[in-house]
């Protein structure tokens, strides 16, 4: 089955305390991304992968970092979480073409709460 | 200002009524996206347009390039459409949301 699977699922954790959320594909494809999603503010892109190695930042990337060491796998990393990133976290994945226009796939979501 | 905008915010319907969400973007776009993310949070993609319309069964997709303006149309609505509807517009690597419409369809 065809799935975009991220854990944990949902995540509490303190001010400092570095974590980690992973998400990995199935589906062979290029482009993966992350994102997260606030009540008002609606989904905001964080950072994004084109390939293995190639990675960008999006439009919130302060405070996170990404890794794409291997296609299917693009972890999420922040290394001193603090509460203003407490938030709904979503992976998706597409594959890509010059214009972007692959169909995105999203796991199923990480809720992190950083107290 | 967002680059996406979304109308109406909340939008709630008797079953069968015929709905249309818009969606106005402000940057030059590749594609435009449509999604659905139903109150378990879950997001699933329902169509990709860069012109033209597309149907996929009750919901009807179209876009007008110049005018940088989208619509999803549902047909015959029911209360499982009930969800939040999102337009994402792709702007070289990137992808720009909306805020969401939330939809309510009573039975």
């Amino acid at each position: 089955e065809a799935q975009v699977t991220q854990n944990p699922r949902y995540l509490i954790t303190v001010t400092g305390k570095k974590l980690t959320v992973t998400c990995s594909q199935n589906m062979n494809h290029e482009y993966m991304s992350w994102y997260r999603q606030d009540p008002g503010l609606g989904l905001r892109q964080i950072y994004y992968s084109m390939n293995v190695e190639v990675t960008d930042k999006g439009d919130v990337p302060e405070g996170y970092k990404v890794s794409r060491k291997e296609k299917r796998n693009f972890p999420l990393i922040l290394e001193s979480p603090s509460p203003n990133q407490t938030s709904l976290y979503f992976c998706a994945s597409s594959l890509w073409d010059p214009r972007n226009t692959g169909e995105l796939f999203f796991g199923e979501g990480s809720r992190l709460t950083v107290l | 200002k967002n680059e996406v905008e979304q109308s109406p915010q909340n939008l709630t319907a008797q079953e069968g009524e015929f709905i249309t969400i818009n969606c106005s973007y402000s940057v030059g776009i590749s594609a435009l996206h449509w999604l659905q993310q139903h109150p378990g949070g879950g997001i699933v993609s329902l169509f990709m347009l860069s012109s033209g319309k597309k149907k996929h069964g009750r919901l009807i997709a179209t876009i007008n390039i110049q005018e940088k303006h989208s619509s999803l149309h549902i047909t015959a609505s029911h209360p499982r459409d009930s969800a939040v509807y999102i337009c994402a517009a792709t702007k070289g690597n990137q992808f720009y949301f909306g805020t969401g419409t939330s939809l309510t369809v009573i039975p």
